[in-house]
Parts: structure tokens; sequence; C-alpha cells
């Protein structure tokens, strides 16, 4: 299932430098979330969209900034990257049947 | 005290046996209730779903909830090796249709 496509997969950066990580939905979603996992905290929300401009913060939203220009794209901005924020990070989308569908994750290590 | 909780394990159990995982949660208003499946370096794939107290049954998997003590389980009969993952349970507590997870059950199924 290709709903949702993540860019990009792999990246390594060092830190301070500014990182966008894309997800892009095929299945005209209102709904929107960027999650984070990390051994020991599983999956914690950073920022989610309820719609075009429509953008909200999570649970660990500091450092983080998002946008969604389009109802397809939601892009999630590291302004300066951190090691704490190595991780790999899911772009979501939320179906008529209540459940979150997951993209195959973009992983980030910051140096 | 988290939001959701789950024993990280492993859990191993033989293969053909019954596997029991548990969740508890901390929000009394908590409208729905989810098991996610990962696989190791895979994105979480949504294996049930249940709304209201008792048993719901998909094949091999029965999904319990029980509002009144705020604890839902996943019972997989029958356990295959192809079974071993680990087990996501989320809760909707119907707030921007954002779900909050657990940190995860590690299963393995041994031969």
């Amino acid at each position: 299932d290709a709903g949702i496509t993540q860019s990009p997969r792999h990246k390594v950066t060092e830190t301070g430098t500014p990182v966008t990580l894309r997800c892009h939905q095929t299945e005209n979603h209102r709904y929107m979330y960027w999650y984070r996992q990390d051994p020991g905290h599983g999956l914690r929300l950073i920022h989610y969209s309820y719609g075009v401009k429509d953008t909200d913060k999570g649970e660990v939203s500091d450092g983080y900034s998002v946008s969604r220009s389009k109802t397809e794209d939601f892009l999630l901005t590291l302004e300066s990257a951190t090691s704490s924020q190595t991780s790999v990070y899911f772009c979501a989308t939320y179906r008529n049947t209540g459940e979150l569908f997951f993209g195959e994750g973009s992983r980030l290590t910051v140096l | 005290q988290k939001e959701v909780e789950q024993n990280s394990g492993p859990l191993s159990v033989p293969e053909g046996a019954i596997a029991s995982l548990n969740c508890t949660y901390s929000d009394r208003g908590s409208q729905s209730f989810f098991w996610y499946r990962q696989y190791s370096g895979k994105s979480p794939e949504l294996i049930m779903f249940i709304y209201s107290n008792g048993d719901k049954e998909d094949g091999r998997f029965t999904a319990q909830l029980n509002k009144a003590s705020q604890y839902v389980s996943l019972l997989i009969r029958d356990s295959q090796p192809s079974d071993s993952a680990t087990y996501l349970c989320a809760v909707n507590t119907g707030t921007a249709s954002k779900l909050t997870f657990g940190t995860g059950t590690r299963l393995q199924v041994t031969l």
C-alpha cells in the first residue's frame, strides 16, 4: 500500500544543520501526524494537522516545526538538529475507520 | 504515570500456544482502542480495534476491553513464529483523533 510516502528514508546530518522530512499522501485524508519512535519511549506525537494550514503541537514538539500547504503534503522541519533528535520518524494519516495508517518511516541520525 | 502502559517483555510463548498481551490506560474518557503489530525495522500496522466492552474476534486474534478496569488485552491463538514482533497498544481519547501509544510488548514465538 503506497498511500503514504516519506522522504528521505534515511538521513545522516550534523548538529546544527536544518533538516526537513516530507510526508506525501495520496488518499486525501484530512488529518496527518508526525510521530517519533525511540527505544523505551514508544511512539510519541510531535505535531499534527487537521487541514491545510491548520496544525497543532503534540507532546514532544520542542525543536520541531511543521507546515501543510496542500492536503497531500505534511512537512516536518528541524531548524537546528541536535543529537537528541536522532530517531525514527513516522508520518501517519487518520482513516475513517478510526485508525492511524503509517508511512514506512524516516531514520534520522544527527552526529 | 504513563497514559498507556504495557509490559515491555519479551513475552516468550511456544508455537501453537496462546499469547496474551495486556495494556492499561489512565484516561477514563478514552473512546477507542487499537492494537498494532510492528516488525523490526518496519512501520506499525493495525491488527484490531475495539470500541465497546467485551470481546472482539478476528481470525486468531481476540481483543478484550474492560472500561471499568481501564484494561485492554490482545489474545493470539495458535501462535506462529511469524507472530514474533512488537505489539503496540494505542488509545484514542477523542481529542483531534490523536492516538497515544504504549511502549509496546515484544513477543517471541519459539519453535
